[in-house]
């Protein structure tokens, strides 16, 4: 089956733009993460969306960054005035969400390269 | 808080060699445990998982882990690497209930014929 997309997989933007990233999740997968992943670097979490809601957005660096799921399926990554250290690679994932507490496998989308000139 | 190192950063073997990449993690309670590959330009793609049980867990492509709690080890192996595995590669942990992972900084992986 079709696994987790992202668009644009390349993006160029000039410092203080506003950039969107978007993540389709695997169907049925009900739990969508955001990370950000910086050259040399592994995956650091962002936000974690269960259905429509942020369970948690601690990881979010500052208030130019949101995210959005209004439906519980697609989800944006918003930007605002884009700096140059926000360029990296931006991940998203999707999981099951599996009863009794226990975790399912997170399947990563390929990721959308932001550089910020 | 939970974490996770990965001691080493860059890793050459020879192809047909065998192959161990360690990662120790930091957490209280039973972690789940994760391998990911990431090839260049590509995603991450979960070679294996341990979750509960046998704490040896077998993945795809010829690899395997083996959970160790007395050391907050969980050790990635391969009996003989082909050229193709050259990548980076993750360890990751989580908790219970679809909570987000920690990654560690990954080691590189190249391989001489």
């Amino acid at each position: 089956g079709a696994g987790v997309s992202q668009t644009p997989s390349n993006k160029v933007t000039e410092k203080g733009k506003y950039v969107e990233l978007r993540c389709d999740p695997i169907s049925g997968h009900t739990a969508l993460y955001w990370y950000r992943q910086s050259l040399g670097q592994g995956p650091e979490f962002l936000i974690y969306f269960q259905g429509t809601g942020a369970a948690d957005d601690s990881g979010l660096p500052n208030d130019r960054f949101f995210a959005v799921r209004p439906e519980g399926s697609v989800s944006t990554l918003k930007i605002q005035r884009t700096e140059r250290g926000d360029s990296a690679v931006y991940l998203c994932a999707s999981s099951l969400r599996l009863a009794g507490g226990h975790t399912d496998t997170q399947y990563f989308g390929p990721g959308t390269r932001l550089t910020v000139l | 808080a939970q974490s996770v190192t990965q001691p080493d950063i860059h890793i050459t073997v020879s192809e047909g060699a065998s192959l161990e990449l360690r990662c120790n993690y930091s957490y209280g309670a039973t972690p789940y445990l994760f391998w990911y590959v990431q090839s260049p330009g590509q995603g991450l793609q979960l070679l294996l998982k341990y979750f509960s049980g046998d704490t040896l867990v077998q993945g795809i492509k010829g690899f395997e882990a083996e959970f160790k709690r007395s050391q907050s080890s969980f050790n990635l192996r391969k009996p003989s690497v082909h050229w193709s595995d050259a990548a980076e590669y993750f360890c990751a942990v989580g908790t219970s209930g679809n909570t987000p992972l920690v990654f560690g900084k990954g080691t590189r992986l190249s391989v001489i014929a």
